[in-house]
């Protein structure tokens, strides 16, 4: 089974600009969740989608939005982009199960805002 | 999602077992115990989860405590490649949905 995969690898953007984030799923995976690392707050949770409807959502601004689609694929979109938004952008998807259920990460999208 | 404790840094030798910590002292009964790893500048790799029982995979051991209070990851022969940073997990798996919370994990450096 192939991996899952982001796009673009690496990004390089101006503060205001935005930018929208590609993760397509392990196949068969239903379960997209979004993260960002950033060297001083770690691995934070963006939101989490399943069925093409947001579950949950970390704590981050209404600039950060995303959305799945129909075949599980999804986007995430920073508006507005500012310095402190580089960071690494991660995917990871599952396929949700009773008896607990892991999730597999892309290589991450790598973010610069100058 | 209840939170963990883990220890910053540990060193391993070559060959030897690494034993990692974590402690999850506010586990509720319906959470299981997972653990990742992160390769510099990788994605999270999943390694094993667990909800009482101890559990081993082709890559690790996992050992929860009676209480489920604590567990150790168990990595039996360390390689050089094994070095990267633990995330110890805790989080109900559930068909409704989660948000998995990440520490800031062990840095196991596995040394020549």
């Amino acid at each position: 089974k192939a991996g899952v995969t982001q796009t673009p690898r690496y990004l390089i953007k101006t503060r205001g600009q935005q930018v929208t984030l590609s993760c397509s799923p392990i196949s068969g995976h239903r379960s997209v969740s979004w993260y960002q690392q950033t060297p001083g707050q770690g691995l934070q949770f963006l939101f989490e989608y399943f069925s093409e409807t947001q579950r949950n959502k970390g704590n981050f601004p209404g600039r950060f939005s995303g959305r799945q689609f129909s075949n599980s694929r999804s986007e995430m979109n920073v508006s507005t982009l500012e310095l402190g938004d580089s960071a690494l952008y991660l995917c990871a998807s599952s396929s949700p199960g009773l008896a607990g259920h892991e999730q597999y990460f892309g290589p991450g999208t790598r973010l610069t805002v100058t | 999602d209840a939170k963990t404790t883990q220890p910053p840094s540990m060193d391993c030798a070559e060959g030897r077992a690494a034993n990692l910590p974590c402690n999850h002292s506010t586990i509720s009964g319906n959470e299981y115990v997972y653990w990742y790893r992160q390769i510099h500048s990788q994605g999270p790799q999943y390694i094993i989860h667990g909800l009482k029982n101890n559990e081993t995979n082709e890559m690790a051991s996992l050992i929860i405590t009676e209480d489920r209070k604590s567990s150790t990851l168990i990595l039996p022969h360390a390689t050089l490649r094994d070095t990267a940073v633990y995330y110890c997990i805790v989080r109900v798996a559930s068909t409704g949905g989660f948000k998995t919370i990440f520490g800031a994990g062990t840095r196991l450096f596995v040394k020549a």
